[in-house]
């Protein structure tokens, strides 16, 4: 089972900042199946991206996903205050189970 | 547009069974795999389980393997999932989940449906 890190665990910037959120794999992630998903405070989780960098739609430029193996980030290039929210990275491709990430909260002041 | 609407969930007994039901619209249901994935209140996600379009393949979540079980009617655009032999550690909201049709992410979301278990 593929286990998920990710840091840090609350990240407080205002807007305009660049944010970025790390998510680390216990062992090599086959074809970077990796998935980010933003959940704010009351909502269902949205999807971001699948397999790291690939945009679902609807969101925006000005957030990006990178990474490979091991290692992977999620940048907010400029803070808006709807960012606010708390960021998921999963993990899928592989056997059961489509393990996440324990998740890093947003904050902008 | 897609919708998926959840439903069943309730406060129950430590070893008490349950159903949850998820109604789909908005998309072609049985070209699609489902999931549920829970939250535990100020928790994180949980991936539960999974069921391929054409219910040929079910998967679980070690926490719940052997106690619950999820179907599908795509006659009836529906998921469900079966709780039995509920434990404590079951408490959380329980999202009903499209899978996005390359690999097992999660696409499309309900607004989830709230199971407590507490004696």
């Amino acid at each position: 089972e593929i286990e998920l890190t990710q840091s840090p665990g609350t990240l407080s910037l205002s807007p305009g900042e660049r944010a970025t959120l790390s998510c680390r794999a216990s062992q090599s992630v086959a074809s970077s199946f990796i998935a980010w998903y933003q959940q704010k405070s009351g909502q269902a989780p949205r999807l971001l991206f699948y397999g790291t960098s690939s945009r679902a739609i609807g969101i925006p430029d000005r957030f990006i996903g990178s990474g490979s193996g091991t290692d992977f980030t999620l940048t907010i290039s400029r803070l808006e205050p709807e960012d606010s929210a708390v960021y998921y990275c999963q993990q899928y491709g592989s056997s059961p189970p489509f393990t996440f990430g324990p998740g890093t909260k947003v904050d902008i002041k | 547009e897609v919708q998926l609407v959840e439903s069943g969930g309730v406060v129950a007994q430590p070893g008490e069974s349950l159903r949850l039901s998820c109604a789909v619209s908005g998309f072609t249901f049985d070209d699609y795999a489902m999931h549920w994935v829970r939250q535990a209140p100020g928790k994180g996600l949980e991936w539960v389980s999974m069921i391929t379009w054409d219910s040929s393949d079910t998967y679980y979540a070690d926490s719940v393997k052997g106690r619950f079980r999820i179907s599908r009617d795509n006659n009836e655009n529906s998921l469900y999932l079966v709780m039995n032999s509920l434990r404590h550690e079951d408490t959380a909201l329980y999202y009903c989940v499209r899978d996005l049709g390359s690999g097992e992410v999660f696409e499309f979301w309900g607004q989830g449906t709230p199971v407590t278990v507490s004696s």
